[in-house]
């Protein structure tokens, strides 16, 4: 079975700091995504990458960034965390075919900003 | 704004009765995807169907796509309590490097 691991099912981070949110996957998946979800919007993808080293820009980019420096690992980092980036993060990949494809998700990292 | 839009909202059936939920989007797309969520957890696949595909089945879940009216459906036939879960449809554009636009769900609340 296909796994995709997060870091945190939980965080509680203070405005300003720094925020590292994980996520790896145990199959050779050339895609991840970075998502949020929020009640009533959806989820709304952050980031994604094609590769390793390789990024695009999802919808809400801003406030974010990711590294994907090994294939089966896709950081989500939030570099001045805010109060408005309290969300639940849901990361994801592919199998193949392209990101258009199934979708495998992690559980969840739920994260509040205070 | 959202490629696909789930109605209803939510959804409060007994068990043992059909679930119905639909979807609606508004370009062309290459496929379409329902994904079932437990709360506060991730996401699971459930059913894919290509544009070129009218019906497709897994175990007691129907899937059917109109592509004329933009539109799908998902039926739960049969429901049990452990189906209680927000359900979700995705759209995957034409272009090979679209990716998945995810609705805002219907929560199927099933009763014993």
């Amino acid at each position: 079975d296909v796994k995709v691991t997060q870091s945190s099912r939980y965080l509680v981070k203070r405005t300003g700091e720094k925020v590292f949110l994980e996520c790896v996957q145990d199959m050779d998946h050339e895609n991840m995504f970075w998502y949020r979800q929020d009640p009533g919007l959806g989820l709304r993808l952050i980031y994604f990458s094609y590769d390793v080293k390789m990024k695009e820009k999802g919808d809400i980019p801003e406030g974010y960034s990711v590294s994907r420096e090994k294939k089966e690992r896709f950081s989500l980092i939030l570099e001045s965390a805010s109060t408005n980036q309290t969300s639940m993060y849901l990361c994801a990949s592919t199998l193949a075919g392209g990101p258009r494809e199934t979708q495998y998700f992690g559980p969840g990292t739920r994260l509040l900003v205070l | 704004s959202q490629q696909g839009e789930e109605d209803p909202q939510a959804l409060s059936i007994q068990e043992g009765e059909n679930a119905t939920m639909n979807c609606s989007y508004k370009t062309s797309i290459n496929n379409l995807q329902w994904y079932r969520q437990n709360s506060g957890r991730g996401l699971v696949h459930l059913i894919l169907i290509r544009s070129n595909e009218r019906e497709k089945h897994s175990g007691r879940l129907r899937v059917t796509l109109d592509t004329s009216k933009k539109s799908s459906s998902l039926l739960i036939t049969a429901s049990r309590a452990a189906d209680t879960a927000s359900y979700f449809c995705a759209t995957a554009g034409a272009g090979t490097a679209s990716k998945l636009t995810f609705g805002t769900g219907t929560r199927l609340q099933v009763t014993l």
